[in-house]
């Protein structure tokens, strides 16, 4: 099947800091990534959809200055979390589209600890 | 604002049982329906998509969709205790958007 990586995969840091999550597409090239946040116990949220080479389209609430998404090629987007404060903390998750049947993989998620 | 429906749970059903796990959902144009399971601390995984009215079996899993009633089923024939996750119904929206429902946790009981 279509395997997604996400590095790193667990990370600290202090508040103020800027933070970058990868996340490639490894044996397909994606058409479209996707990033998530989950909060404990709750369920998936879409922040924004990314399409190859084009500007990040962002879901209502989701600051865009405050999370940067790049999507340089069509197997690698990184999401940049800027000024991360506590709040941020959270379980940020990426899919890609693509493949057989234009199917969303996800990868397997990057923990978030903002101190 | 697209929505999906599930029964947060959790469902217990004994070991070698059959769960079945149900989902609605709002967009009658909606064409293509997902399941994915989700075990804890680590993020979705695919086990079937279906387009077409109707049942889709692959091993244990059964999918099966009813347009018409706007509901799709995830059956597992019998479960493990390996089976206990959550898993999310999602429906795919216009500009490839996945819309998620919040989850059914599924407890098997061995």
């Amino acid at each position: 099947g279509a395997v997604v990586s996400q590095h790193p995969s667990r990370v600290i840091c202090k508040s103020g800091t800027s933070v970058k999550i990868e996340c490639r597409s490894l044996d397909f090239q994606a058409t479209t990534m996707f990033w998530y946040r989950q909060f404990p116990k709750q369920s998936l949220m879409l922040m924004a959809t990314s399409n190859e080479g084009s500007k990040a389209t962002y879901e209502q609430g989701v600051e865009k200055d405050k999370f940067l998404i790049n999507h340089a090629s069509l197997t690698l987007s990184t999401l940049t979390v800027t000024s991360a404060h506590p709040e941020d903390s959270s379980f940020y998750i990426c899919s890609a589209r693509g493949g057989k049947g234009e199917t969303q993989y996800f990868g397997p998620g990057t923990r978030l600890l903002v101190l | 604002q697209k929505e999906v429906e599930q029964n947060s749970g959790p469902l217990s059903v004994p070991e070698g049982a059959i769960a079945s796990l149900n989902c609605t959902y709002s967009d009658r144009g909606s064409q293509s329906f997902f399941w994915y399971r989700q075990y804890s601390g680590k993020s979705p995984e695919l086990i079937m998509s279906i387009y077409s009215n109707g049942d889709k079996e692959d091993g244990r899993f059964t999918a099966q969709l009813n347009k018409a009633s706007q509901y799709v089923s995830l059956l597992i024939r019998d479960s493990q205790p390996s089976d206990s996750a959550t898993y999310l119904c999602a429906v795919r929206e216009y500009g490839n958007k996945l819309v998620f429902g919040a989850g059914t946790i599924l407890r098997v009981k061995s």
